[in-house]
């Protein structure tokens, strides 16, 4: 069984451009969460779908957006990027709620 | 929000001793989640503890569960350089089905060989 799958590994982008993180959950999964972590420092919830639906968002300004596909895989989009976006992007999916399933994450870089 | 803090933030020891690491929270819970993550890597579910248990083992690894005190604890028996990582605890604030883990900051672990 696949585990979750998270892309890129690593992205580069300029201050004030977008950033698009893909995550593919484990088959059977509904429910994607994401998670930001900088470096040396805890997880932050940044957004939890399931079914399709934003089901709750963490304390980020809405510039930090997404959305949750029909099979559902999920996106994480930041626009007009700022240094202190830069961190490790965590996805992780569950399906009862009870012990989430991790990706690898996507290390975001800002310069 | 930090709902978890573990204590210490970071902990040294020999291969072969017991690491002990402490997690406090402060809302009631369903339950209590221990998790792993290697340098830079995502986390690993370890064990989980519902709000009615009071303690539970999974191989070399020992959870309590205090309520009344809002702490668990994870014990690490017979520890070993692999078990180096950061220790994260999580907790699913009740009632369920509305809101997601909450992680702490975690404990770094270094297990010296």
């Amino acid at each position: 069984e696949a585990g979750v799958t998270q892309s890129p590994t690593h992205l580069i982008k300029t201050r004030g451009q977008q950033a698009t993180l893909r995550c593919s959950p484990i088959s059977g999964h509904t429910s994607v969460y994401w998670y930001q972590q900088a470096l040396g420092l805890g997880l932050q919830f940044l957004l939890w779908y399931d079914e399709g639906e934003e089901r709750n968002r963490g304390n980020f300004p809405p510039r930090f957006s997404g959305r949750q596909f029909p099979n559902y895989s999920s996106e994480l989009n930041v626009n007009a990027l700022e240094l202190e976006d830069s961190a490790l992007y965590l996805c992780a999916s569950s399906f009862s709620g009870d012990g989430y399933t991790f990706g690898s994450g996507t290390r975001l870089t800002v310069v | 929000s930090q709902q978890g803090e573990e204590d210490p933030q970071a902990l040294s020891i020999q291969e072969g001793e017991n690491a002990t690491m402490n997690c406090s929270y402060k809302t009631s819970i369903n339950n209590l989640q221990w998790y792993r993550q290697n340098s830079g890597r995502g986390l690993v579910h370890l064990i989980l503890i519902r709000s009615n248990e009071r303690e539970k083992h999974s191989g070399r690894l020992r959870v309590t569960l205090d309520t009344s005190k809002k702490s668990s604890s994870l014990l690490i028996t017979a520890s070993r350089a692999a078990d180096t990582a950061s220790y994260f605890c999580a907790t699913d604030r009740a009632p369920s089905g509305n809101t997601p883990l909450v992680f702490g900051k975690g404990t770094r672990l270094s297990v010296i060989a």
